[in-house]
């Protein structure tokens, strides 16, 4: 079964240092998240591409954050700098992205960050 | 914009007990719903939708949900729990034509032997 991939698993960092996540969709996706999920709570939409295009990053703090899916494949998220408060679950996801049906999201494992 | 409302925290049911989780959300038209679950430390896995038709819907793992349009409730419900249940749960919600989930603070729920 197809599935989405993320890595690094789990990611340690000091405060204002730069920090990237990887996040490769299932095959034939056009659509893909980036969610924040802070401990306790629910994930929280970062960003969503359609292709390589941006098509919702309005809760995404755009001073520190940032995030390309160049080729509408594969997709990176960089924090610079990080900050104690970034400290969360980082969680990608998937979906077809073809028409204007509502869509499943297909989650990836995830990656854990703290910062210290 | 809709939102989704888990009122349990935390909830344990011994081995072999049914399961009921609670889920209220806030939509001003028909909604699209969800329900996934996560093992500690690992990412949301699916376990059934609802998006229309049959208000009953079954999913993976013995589990079922009942959309509820006059309550604005998708329960989600198990009729006797195993303990590799041990996890969080997260109801969430996409309104009509967008993408846009919003999710639950989700229900932890331990399994007691």
């Amino acid at each position: 079964e197809a599935e989405v991939a993320q890595s690094p698993r789990y990611k340690i960092t000091e405060k204002s240092q730069a920090v990237a996540f990887w996040c490769d969709p299932i095959s034939g996706h056009a659509t893909l998240y980036w969610y924040r999920q802070i401990l306790g709570q629910g994930p929280e939409l970062l960003v969503q591409f359609q292709d390589e295009s941006v098509v919702d990053d309005s809760q995404l703090p755009k001073d520190r954050f940032s995030a390309e899916r160049l080729k509408g494949v594969d997709s990176t998220l960089k924090i610079q700098p990080a900050e104690l408060g970034d400290s969360a679950m980082y969680l990608c996801a998937s979906s077809l992205g073809r028409g204007i049906e509502i869509e499943t999201q297909y989650f990836g494992p995830g990656t854990r960050l703290l910062v210290l | 914009a809709q939102s989704v409302t888990q009122p349990d925290i935390h909830i344990t049911v011994s081995e072999g007990a049914s399961l009921e989780l609670r889920c209220n959300y806030s939509y001003g038209a028909t909604p699209y719903l969800f329900w996934y679950v996560q093992s500690p430390g690992q990412g949301l896995q699916l376990l059934l939708k609802y998006f229309s038709g049959d208000t009953l819907v079954q999913g993976i793992k013995g589990f079922e949900a009942e959309f509820k349009r006059s309550q604005s409730s998708f329960n989600l419900r198990k009729p006797s729990v195993h303990w590799s249940d041990a996890a969080e749960y997260f109801c969430a919600v996409v309104g009509y034509n967008n993408n846009d989930m919003r999710f639950g603070a989700g229900t932890r729920l331990t399994v007691k032997p």
